[in-house]
Formats: C-alpha cells, structure tokens, sequence
C-alpha cells in the first residue's frame, strides 16, 4: 500500500462547474498538508499549505484536512480553462525530517 | 526574487555517458530535494539535503546516482554511466525548513 494515494484521473469537467480533488494516506504523523499544481512541461508550483486539521481558503480554492479520517481534500469553485493542470497533493511531518511523499497527481481538464 | 533555478533545462545524452545536473536555490532556503519524474508519472523522491546534517539519499536509485551540495547552497546531481530508463525530468525543490518546498522547472534528460 502506498503511503499517499491519488487517483490520477483524468477528470475532466466543464467551465464554471465545482472540482473535487482528493487524497489518502496512511501515516498518522503527517501534520503538513500540501497542494501543488503543475501545468505542462512546468515544475510543481505551491498552491494551497495546510497544517493539521482543519479547511484553508484562498480565491477560489479550498483545501480540506480530516486527520480523523486521514483524508485531505482541494475544491476548485468556478473553475477555469486555465485551472486545467495536473494536481499533486503531498504531506510531511517534523518527524523524518520533513521528507515530504507526493501523490500521484490528478490531470484536470476544464473545458470551456 | 528569483525562485529555484536548474541547468540545463534539456539534456540529451548518450547511453553510457556521465551528466550533471546543477540547482540553485532560494536564497536562505536550508532544504534542498532533487525528485524524478517520469512521463505521467508521480514525483519519485531522490535526495535531500537539510543544512549541515547528512543527506538523505534513501531515494537513489543506484551507485550511478550520486549528489553533493556545496556552501550549503548549489547542488549538483550526477548520474554516471547513463541508461535509457535514466531520460524523466529531474526537479529541485528548496525550502526553508522542509515543510513546503519551492520547485524549480526541472531538466529534462533524454538518454538516446
């Protein structure tokens, strides 16, 4: 079993509608929280840190923590065409030096 | 405020031949991450650098794969005697403790 597990789609939706990206894990000394999005021959680029439980807004973007459940979740309201991207979530703890294990990513498309 | 930085940013090589990559990160920034990824594939974790303490090298993937960091600020990753499963993009990342890490945009290897 992988410690971060991504469904890596492809999810493709339309303009406007509301995205639900999603990750589980299974260590429970995680505490950070991370998403990052990466478009097309690009680096990951930070989008969203959040540490612990608990929901983080930013513009469109939300992401959700439920340690409870190890479960962490990004919603994208109003998506855009330009929201069309691979979405990596990652998670870290102080313990183990912060090595961080990414997801597998998820390709998003936003079709206009 | 220049981000992390990679050298070249396409390499192509033969098989057998040595490569170095080179990162530069963020001013001030302590951790330093080289990763791997593959076409559509998620980030494999290769190396990390945390100021003074001993590397993490639990992520080469062989003997051919070694890395240094000099100054506590540029890397270098060297992959020797290159094999076509070698060609993936090759990512830096930085960050100031570990927590959330700054990506640069990667060098593409292709090992012909």
């Amino acid at each position: 079993q992988k410690e971060v597990e991504q469904d890596p789609g492809p999810l493709s939706v339309p303009e406007g509608a509301i995205v639900s990206l999603n990750c589980t894990y299974s260590n429970s000394a995680f505490q950070y929280f991370m998403w990052y999005r990466q478009y097309s021959r690009k680096g990951p680029e930070l989008l969203m840190y959040t540490y612990s439980s608990g929901n983080k807004e930013d513009g469109r973007f939300t992401a959700q923590v439920d340690k409870s459940s190890k479960y962490i979740s990004l919603f994208i309201r109003d998506s855009q065409p330009s929201d069309s991207a691979t979405y990596l979530c990652a998670m870290s703890a102080r313990t183990g030096g912060f090595k961080t294990i990414f997801g597998a990513g998820t390709r998003l498309f936003v079709k206009a | 405020g220049a981000g992390v930085s990679q050298s070249p940013s396409n390499k192509v090589t033969e098989k057998g031949k040595d490569v170095e990559l080179r990162c530069d990160p963020i001013s001030g920034h302590t951790a330093l991450y080289w990763y791997r990824q593959s076409l559509g594939q998620g980030l494999e974790f290769l190396i990390y650098f945390q100021g003074n303490s001993a590397p993490d090298k639990s992520g080469l993937p062989s003997d051919r794969f070694s890395a240094e960091r000099t100054g506590g600020s540029v890397s270098t990753l060297t992959i020797q005697r290159t094999q076509q499963e070698d060609s993936a993009v090759y990512l830096c990342a930085s960050s100031i403790l570990g927590e959330t890490q700054y990506f640069g945009p990667g060098t593409r290897l292709l090992v012909l």
